[in-house]
C-alpha cells in the first residue's frame, strides 16, 4: 500500500542540528521530496533526491536516502527561529501523484 | 512565490452549497494537480489534469469535480457540501508530468 510516515514532532535549540525522518513503502519511487509549510501559507519546495542518489546537499540542508530501508531523513544545519515550521516528506508515486507523510512540526527554541 | 495562484483564498459556505475554486498553473505549466489538507486526512491527492485531460484519479469524491480549460487554468467544484469537506484545497502544477510540483497558497474552505 501506499503509506509515508513521519514522526510528529522534534523540538530543537537554535544553532543546533534538526533531523527529520520518514520512512515511505513504495520502493520504485523515483523522486522523493521533501516539503515545508508555514503557518497559513502553502506548500515550499524545499529539496528532492533522485531514488538512486545516497545524499544530496543544499546549502544547510542535507538529504539523505537509505534505500534499502526506505528511509529518508532531513538535516538542517545552524537551525534558525525562521525554521520553525511543519516540514513534509512526499513520494512520488504511481500516475506521478504526490504521496505525503503526516508532517513534522519542527519547533525551534531561541 | 511559486508562480502558481489560486483563488479566492477563503471561503466560508453552508452545508448543502456548491463553491468553485480555481488555480492558474505556473507560465508554460501543463499539468495541474489538486491536494486536499484536512486534519483527519491529511495532505491527499484528488486529482491531475493534463493540456486539458483528466489523468489521475485518487480519493475524490462523487460530490466532487474538476477541469481544465484551454487556457490551462483548472477549476475544482464541490456540491452538497458537508462539515467534513473544511478543509484547505491546494493545487501544484509541472511543466511535465515527472517534473517537480510547485505548489499554490491554498484555498481555505469552511463549511458551516
Amino acid at each position: 500500500g501506499e503509506d509515508v510516515e513521519q514522526s510528529l514532532f522534534l523540538s530543537v535549540r537554535e544553532g543546533d542540528s534538526s533531523v527529520i525522518n520518514c520512512t515511505y513503502t513504495d520502493s520504485s519511487s523515483t523522486y522523493l521530496y521533501w516539503y515545508k509549510q508555514e503557518p497559513g501559507a502553502g506548500l515550499q519546495l524545499l529539496t528532492y533526491i533522485f531514488s538512486n542518489m545516497d545524499m544530496k546537499q543544499d546549502q544547510r540542508l542535507t538529504v539523505l536516502l537509505n534505500k534499502k530501508d526506505k528511509h529518508l531523513s532531513l538535516r538542517i544545519a545552524d537551525t534558525q527561529t525562521g525554521d520553525s515550521a511543519i516540514y513534509f516528506c512526499a513520494e512520488r508515486g504511481a500516475t506521478n501523484k504526490l504521496i505525503f507523510g503526516t508532517g513534522t512540526l519542527l519547533a525551534v527554541q531561541p | 512565490d511559486s508562480g502558481v495562484t489560486q483563488t479566492p483564498k477563503h471561503l466560508i459556505t453552508a452545508t448543502g452549497q456548491r463553491v468553485t475554486l480555481r488555480c492558474s498553473p505556473r507560465s508554460g505549466d501543463l499539468s495541474v494537480y489538486w491536494y486536499q489538507q484536512s486534519l483527519d486526512q491529511g495532505l491527499q491527492f484528488l486529482i491531475h489534469y493534463y493540456n486539458g485531460e483528466e489523468r489521475a484519479k485518487g480519493n475524490i469524491l462523487e460530490r466532487f469535480s474538476a477541469q481544465q480549460f484551454p487556457d490551462l487554468h483548472s477549476e475544482l467544484n464541490l456540491s452538497s457540501l458537508e462539515l467534513g469537506d473544511s478543509a484547505l484545497y491546494f493545487c501544484a502544477s509541472n511543466s511535465f508530468v515527472g517534473d517537480t510540483q510547485y505548489f499554490g497558497p491554498g484555498t481555505r474552505l469552511t463549511v458551516l
